[in-house]
Formats: structure tokens, C-alpha cells, sequence
């Protein structure tokens, strides 16, 4: 397939265990965030988001934790299935000069093992 | 609901020659951002159109242009294709402009500059 980043922070996890990918963002002003997955060939696909009025949101076996006092966001995913192995990338969006801008970060690689 | 679609899928082209993407985002999405994506940059935003009007603009030069039309479709071109233009452009749609809302992704357009 084709490659998003050949020089990724990868994390590997056992089947069953839960992950937790972290991702520091920049901008004190970011007020929403969102966290994508990326497969193989394919587009980035939201999985969750999170505004900054909240620390903490919840879906379906996902989760995500936002602290701002450190600038960082975590996606939390419970009981990682192989369907999981993919590139996550966070995004933070602000106000810049007038008009809302949105930065990805550089991704982190989940595997899964069998 | 079909989610974003992008054509053609791949495209090889040679240097000196120009590119046209399409992308037809999510029925009711008015908002259309491109994106492009390496290995060694990430996903650097190019820019967003809302109801056929470039909204915002990444630090692209001024060989990367687009459009919308007035069904919200888009067009991107890349005109003196370079080398370092070879990428995975993608495109993306939301409901809301500036990037206040999840950005829903198509697959991309896979661009070979050779």
C-alpha cells in the first residue's frame, strides 16, 4: 500500500489491550480538535472530536482526554482490534488573523499484533 | 450517503506539464478544502472554498489553484508540474466553513511527476 510516513512514531499493541497515542499540540489559542485514522490507500477518516470547553468525550471504544495547561490531546482506544492498525493524526484548529486555520500533526503508526 | 468522491484515483504526468483533480464532496456540504500530503511534509493545507469563493490559502505558489462551482464540486490544478509536486492530494468537505466542523476526507488523487 501506499505510504503516509516512512518515518513515523510507531506504536505497537497486543490484540485486546488498550492503546493510547498522544499527540502536543501548539497553539494555546486552538479551541476544537480532531483526531483522524488513516489506512493504507486511503483518506484520512475522523474518528472524534473535541472542543475546547470540554477535557474529556467519549465514543465508541474510543476516547479522547485534552489538557490545556500542557497543550496535549490523547486518543484513548479500548480493546484494539487489528482493524485498528492505521496512521492516527490529530488536528488543532484557531483564529489566524481573521479566518480559522487547521493544522494536522505528523501522525503516529498503531500496529496491532495478532 | 456517498462520502467524497475524488477522480482520477492515480496520475502519473511529467514535469512541465499541468494537472486538473476533481472532487465532489458530501451532498450538502458546501465547504471544500484540498490538502496535500508526503512523507517528509505531512498534510499541508492548500486551500478552502466555500460557496465558490477561496476562503483561505495555504503557502503554496501560485502554480496550485483551484475552484468550486455552484453544485460545491471542486477543481484543483497544479500548473509547471515540478518534481516535488508528486503527492497524494486529498480533498475534503464539511458542513460549516473554517474548519469549525469534522472534515470528511475522499481518497485522494495519487499524482506521479516524473
Amino acid at each position: 500500500g501506499e505510504s503516509v510516513g516512512l518515518h513515523l512514531p510507531t506504536l505497537s499493541v497486543q490484540e485486546g489491550d488498550n492503546s493510547i497515542i498522544n499527540c502536543a499540540y501548539s497553539n494555546s489559542a486552538s479551541d476544537y480538535f480532531i483526531w483522524y485514522k488513516q489506512e493504507s490507500g486511503k483518506g484520512p477518516q475522523f474518528i472524534i472530536d473535541i472542543r475546547s470547553n470540554m477535557d474529556k468525550r467519549q465514543g465508541q471504544r474510543v476516547t479522547v482526554l485534552l489538557n490545556k495547561t500542557v497543550k496535549h490531546l490523547s486518543l484513548q482506544i479500548a480493546a484494539t482490534q487489528p482493524g485498528d492498525s492505521a496512521v492516527y493524526f490529530c488536528a488543532e484548529t484557531y483564529m489566524d488573523t481573521g479566518r480559522r486555520a487547521l493544522t494536522f500533526g505528523s501522525g503516529t503508526r498503531l500496529q496491532v499484533q495478532p | 450517503k456517498a462520502g467524497v468522491t475524488q477522480t482520477p484515483r492515480y496520475l502519473i504526468k511529467t514535469r512541465g506539464q499541468q494537472v486538473t483533480l476533481s472532487c465532489s464532496p458530501i451532498s450538502g456540504h458546501r465547504s471544500v478544502s484540498w490538502y496535500q500530503q508526503t512523507p517528509g511534509q505531512g498534510l499541508q493545507f492548500l486551500f478552502e472554498y466555500f460557496s465558490e469563493t477561496q476562503r483561505n490559502k495555504g503557502n503554496f505558489p501560485g502554480r496550485f489553484s483551484g475552484r468550486q462551482f455552484s453544485n460545491s464540486r471542486s477543481e484543483m490544478n497544479v500548473s509547471t508540474l515540478e518534481l516535488g509536486d508528486s503527492a497524494l492530494y486529498l480533498c475534503a468537505s464539511s458542513l460549516g466553513r473554517g474548519s469549525n466542523s469534522p472534515l470528511h476526507f475522499g481518497n485522494g488523487t495519487r499524482l506521479t511527476v516524473t
